[in-house]
């Protein structure tokens, strides 16, 4: 069974939409992250939920909402996607403390 | 959050040991270091950690310098599937995320 995944795996969409992405973890951890990766490949953190509350928010523009039904899920939320929002996302999940994160396979973006 | 300093690439032969070198001269006594890395078109894995002592997985071996300037993680007997983008990372145990920097990609040659 796969620890951390995503949906959708790939995802084309046009400037302006609308979109999210979903990411469940069978592992029973308590805290998740939603991480992004560049064009030039650098991985960078965005938002970290504990028990259902949102722990940092790293400079990302607030068109980015993270939202958790409950603690096996953290989706991430797209308004009015652009050009540069184009990346690889990666969602992750931990037990806090125990300082080891399983990431998702991630969800490619493309917005034309 | 402190700095790691890796090479950006490292050659090795398959069924050989890899010896990839970490510098964070600026870690604090709270920080652990820690080592994922990245297959092509894969997501971050987890490789190992550690504070002080080194630390034996069976994935790899870290070792720490015991001013803990500076750790190497060792692939004792590299394969093709080892081929991967090493990040080392140093974090403090908070739910902050990891900062991940370049890494280094390592290239196996059969």
């Amino acid at each position: 069974d796969t620890a951390v995944s995503q949906t959708p795996k790939y995802l084309v969409t046009q400037m302006g939409n609308d979109k999210s992405i979903k990411c469940e973890q069978n592992l029973g951890h308590d805290t998740m992250y939603w991480y992004k990766q560049d064009s030039k490949k650098f991985l960078k953190i965005m938002f970290s939920y504990n028990n259902k509350e949102l722990i940092i928010n790293e400079t990302v523009p607030n068109r980015f909402s993270p939202k958790s039904p409950d603690k096996a899920h953290l989706n991430l939320h797209i308004n009015s996607l652009e050009l540069g929002d184009s990346a690889v996302y990666f969602c992750a999940s931990e037990v806090r403390g125990q300082e080891t994160q399983y990431f998702g396979p991630g969800t490619r973006l493309l917005v034309l | 959050d402190a700095k790691t300093t890796q090479p950006n690439s490292m050659e090795s032969n398959e069924e050989e040991p890899v010896h990839l070198p970490c510098n964070h001269s600026t870690i604090s006594g709270t920080d652990y270091i820690h080592w994922y890395r990245q297959l092509p078109s894969q997501g971050p894995e987890y490789v190992i950690h550690g504070l002080t002592s080194n630390v034996n997985n069976r994935m790899a071996s870290l070792a720490i310098a015991e001013d803990r300037k500076s750790s190497t993680l060792i692939l004792h007997r590299a394969t093709l599937r080892d081929a991967a983008v090493y990040y080392c990372i140093l974090a403090g145990g908070g739910a902050d995320g990891l900062t991940f920097g370049k890494g280094t990609h390592l290239i196996i040659q059969p």
